[in-house]
């Protein structure tokens, strides 16, 4: 069945760091793919997406290109900052049955000042 | 901004007591999930429902669940007789169309005590 893989956390950045999350998922067909971050004590907020090969999504400076190729969709952010300390979590959305989510392990990100 | 709504937002029960999650989807939407992430894990996909009966659902989802949308506008959630390891943050999502991406609520933490 389809499935995300993650990198395992905690990543642990200095302010202005460049952070890379990896991410790579499989699935039948071309799926669309999101990352979500959740704050301490929130919920899931999508902050960007890809619905095919070579689209980049981009969001608040972090972007994530999807590539069949390698079936991979890494989130990049250049210069992160103390307030994007979170848990981010890659998804995919299945190309059949009923579309649902699956989504990675989350990957927890901390960025120190 | 549409969104979709959730309440409780923390519920706190005994083990053995019946609980109802309740949502509010976007009121054009069709497609309706429920989501259980426990506490520092993964988030899971539990159940969709689309035309007033369930269209899939996981092993998680045992027969001490149950959905229903009562009325057209609510989605809820019932867990019959809860259990410690029922404890987690429940995330409701809607989409309007099938294969386009879906909007998650804001989630309801399930304390079982």
């Amino acid at each position: 069945g389809d499935s995300v893989t993650q990198m395992e956390g905690p990543v642990t950045l200095s302010e202005e760091a460049f952070l890379t999350i990896n991410c790579t998922y499989t699935a039948t067909g071309y799926p669309s793919l999101f990352w979500y971050v959740q704050y301490p004590g929130e919920g899931l907020q999508l902050l960007l997406k890809a619905t095919k090969a070579d689209d980049k999504g981009s969001n608040k400076g972090f972007e994530a290109t999807y590539r069949k190729e390698t079936t991979s969709f890494h989130l990049e952010k250049g210069s992160v900052q103390v307030s994007d300390s979170a848990v981010y979590f890659c998804a995919l959305m299945g190309t059949s049955g009923t579309y649902k989510y699956i989504f990675g392990t989350g990957t927890r990100l901390k960025v120190l000042a | 901004e549409p969104e979709v709504t959730q309440t409780p937002s923390h519920q706190v029960t005994q083990m053995g007591q019946e609980v109802i999650l309740r949502c509010v989807p976007i009121s054009n939407h069709l497609y309706f999930y429920w989501y259980r992430q426990i506490l520092g894990q993964k988030v899971e996909f539990l159940v969709s429902f689309y035309n007033n009966e369930i269209s899939e659902k996981s092993e998680i989802f045992d027969d001490q669940f149950s959905v229903e949308r009562p009325d057209g506008s609510n989605f809820t959630l019932k867990i019959r007789s809860t259990k410690l390891e029922d404890s987690a943050m429940y995330f409701c999502a809607s989409n309007g169309v099938m294969n386009t991406e879906a909007f998650f609520g804001q989630g309801t933490r399930l304390t079982v005590v």
